[in-house]
């Protein structure tokens, strides 16, 4: 069946650090790839997405890149802020036999100042 | 994107009472998606809704305990029945959009 794995939190990094979070992926068949993120009191933002391998998505300083042939979809920022700790989740969506969005179990991220 | 609105942001409650939480988008949207989220933990769909037809329970979840209404393209709501304390949850409201799923802010639900 379709799955999402992603690396466990929490996740604590001093501000301006390199962030990666791990996120892999089985589907059969071609998914949407999503990240969102969940800042302390809030509902889940739309972070960035990628919909066929390759693609790159961007937002705020965030990078993912659709990579079929690992089926991972990797979240990095080059420096991160304060402001950016909050739980990510990796999400696939499949559009085929039904609209079904298959989320992992999220990252907590500390970043300290 | 579509903007999604919840009611109410969050409420205590005392178990064996009921609680409805109302959604609200921006936009005409054909399904829409009621999620619960316990503390520390990933989403988990109750039911989809669509417009003009009965919602669609996930294994685990059923009507009688989480009734939804959808009485347009725009609006629905979900009761959360004979509360316990176990349904302590944050509960989301989503929309589909062009294959993205956006979500509402939540309704934070402490049952006591």
């Amino acid at each position: 069946g379709n799955s999402v794995t992603q690396m466990e939190g929490p996740v604590t990094l001093s501000e301006e650090a390199f962030l990666t979070i791990n996120c892999t992926y089985t589907a059969t068949g071609y998914p949407s790839l999503f990240w969102y993120v969940q800042y302390p009191g809030e509902g889940l933002q739309l972070l960035l997405k990628a919909t066929k391998a390759d693609d790159k998505g961007s937002n705020k300083g965030f990078e993912a890149t659709y990579r079929k042939e690992t089926t991972s979809f990797h979240l990095e920022k080059g420096s991160v802020q304060v402001s950016d700790s909050a739980v990510y989740f990796c999400a696939l969506i499949k559009n085929t036999g039904g609209f079904k969005t298959i989320f992992g179990a999220g990252t907590r991220l500390f970043v300290k100042a | 994107s579509a903007v999604i609105s919840q009611k109410p942001s969050r409420d205590i409650c005392q178990r064996g009472t009921s609680l409805t939480i109302q959604c609200q988008v921006d936009s005409q949207v054909t399904m829409m998606f009621w999620y619960r989220q316990q503390p520390g933990q990933s989403l988990t769909l109750i039911a989809t809704a669509n417009q003009g037809s009965e919602a669609t329970y996930e294994s685990g979840f059923v009507i009688d305990k989480f009734p939804i209404s959808r009485p347009n393209l725009t609006f629905s709501t979900l009761t959360v029945s004979n509360m316990s304390p176990e349904d302590s949850s944050i509960y989301l409201c989503s929309v589909e959009e062009q294959e993205t799923q956006y979500f509402g802010p939540g309704t934070r639900l402490l049952v006591l």
